[in-house]
């Protein structure tokens, strides 16, 4: 099974702050990589899918870039509706694969 | 707009069987697309538990295979889940949701989700 590593686990910042946020995948996934935003009692809710397309309607301060097998979701300006818990899902041959999230902190 | 809803059983005994419904509003199961099931234990990252095409064809997390069950009723326009034997470790917030792709017969990512159904197991 491919097993996918967020980084950090945590991650305190400001409003206004540029934040990165990592996810490497065990093994190659090609390009099928989504970023998900989740807020507590929520559902998650797509942000980047194919590694670095953005989902309908989500800002554009949400990017997402790859190299190899590290996935990058960048936010270019933290805004206050941002502060939540981001997860990274890979797809490989009918199987789907979450990350364990990285909780974004106000600081 | 696509729409999913989660109903069952909030409160499933130890080694009995839970039992969920996804009905999908707003697009129609037949059209395409996989389906699948997710869950999220208290504090933890999601899992996938399986997916299911609309003709039928199954797809299972290998940890959880000898136990659960998925199927799909095209004429109600919704899809299930049967997870048997279960203990607290199945303790979760179970979501249904849609599995999209933009390349010709892959289904890479969830678009749209389910508000999620907690179910706890316990006696």
């Amino acid at each position: 099974d491919i097993q996918m590593t967020q980084s950090p686990s945590t991650l305190s910042a400001s409003v206004g702050d540029r934040v990165t946020m990592t996810c490497r995948a065990s093994q190659s996934v090609s390009r099928w990589l989504a970023w998900y935003q989740q807020k507590p009692g929520k559902a998650p809710k797509l942000l980047i899918y194919d590694a670095s397309s953005l989902e309908s309607g989500v800002p554009s301060r949400f990017s997402g870039s790859a190299s190899g097998t590290e996935f990058t979701l960048t936010i270019s300006s933290l805004q206050p509706d941002d502060f939540a818990t981001y997860y990274c899902q890979q797809y490989n041959t009918f199987s789907w694969t979450f990350g364990q999230g990285t909780k974004v902190e106000i600081k | 707009q696509v729409q999913l809803q989660e109903s069952g059983p909030g409160l499933v005994k130890p080694s009995e069987t839970l039992s969920l419904t996804c009905a999908v509003s707003g697009y129609s199961i037949s059209s395409g697309d996989h389906w699948g099931w997710i869950r999220q234990p208290p504090g933890k990252g999601p899992v996938w538990i399986g997916s299911i095409y609309h003709s039928g064809s199954t797809y299972y997390n290998p940890s959880l295979k000898s136990r659960v069950t998925i199927s799909v009723d095209t004429s109600k326009n919704q899809f299930s889940l049967n997870l048997n034997s279960v203990t607290a470790a199945d303790t979760a917030v179970y979501y249904c949701a849609r599995v999209s792709g933009t390349a010709a017969g892959t289904y890479t990512h969830f678009d749209y989700w389910g508000q999620g159904t907690l179910v706890t197991v316990s006696s």
